[in-house]
């Protein structure tokens, strides 16, 4: 499967706790974007990176995340003391020189 | 007030209907328009990428933009099944696509 792949699937996790989330995107792809996925909302944009550098950060990216791409490759989001009003679908997408975003399946947190 | 207001539905119709899915917005400064499909507990996909106002056709589906009224249509003729997913709008101010702004999205059912 060449499609961008996420992990873990799904994570509970209980309120305070760290999760870190990995996206690999498409081999050959230099852009990678967060989005975050409530339910029965649209996807959100949290953060975007070309190469390994971010180039943007939505408002909604409070100091409580951290999102790397160190080699320019796969990704990790982490998030800090969680609280029950981030669960939500964490989508990863990529493209080629900002063409068409390709998602990964994404990866849903739980916080209990 | 969000920038891109999209009716939740839920939209249920017969197989073999036209089924119209809508978007508005407010934000003058979206050049660029999508519409994605996303089944249940996967990322969005990309259906349909429109500049101009206008129609584009693609099999059996037709994107229609309205800048003038900030109002954008996704057409499906001979809705089968398999198309049941939820649909959302998207869109951005520029065509390297950094950041898209979504709607809530439209869950759509075509009954057998």
């Amino acid at each position: 499967d060449t499609g961008v792949s996420q992990d873990p699937r799904h994570k509970i996790t209980k309120r305070g706790q760290n999760v870190t989330f990995r996206c690999d995107p498409i081999s050959e792809h230099n852009r990678l974007y967060w989005y975050r996925q409530t339910l029965g909302q649209g996807p959100e944009f949290l953060t975007y990176f070309q190469n390994e550098a971010q180039l943007e950060k939505s408002r909604l990216l409070s100091d409580r995340f951290s999102a790397e791409r160190p080699k320019g490759s796969f990704s990790t989001l982490e998030i800090q003391r969680t609280e029950q009003g981030d669960s939500a679908m964490y989508l990863c997408a990529s493209s080629l020189n900002g063409g068409e975003l390709f998602f990964g399946e994404g990866s849903r947190l739980t916080v209990l | 007030q969000k920038e891109v207001e999209q009716d939740p539905g839920p939209l249920s119709v017969p197989e073999g209907a036209i089924v119209s899915l809508n978007c508005t917005y407010s934000n003058s400064a979206f050049q660029y328009f999508m519409w994605y499909r996303q089944y249940s507990r996967k990322g969005p996909e990309l259906l349909m990428y429109t500049y101009s106002s206008g129609n584009k056709e693609d099999g059996r589906f037709t994107a229609q933009v309205d800048k003038s009224s900030k109002y954008i249509s996704l057409f499906i003729r001979d809705s089968q099944p398999s198309d049941s997913a939820t649909y959302l709008c998207a869109m951005s101010k520029s065509g390297s696509a950094r950041q898209l702004t979504f709607g809530s999205g439209t869950q759509l059912t075509v009954l057998p």
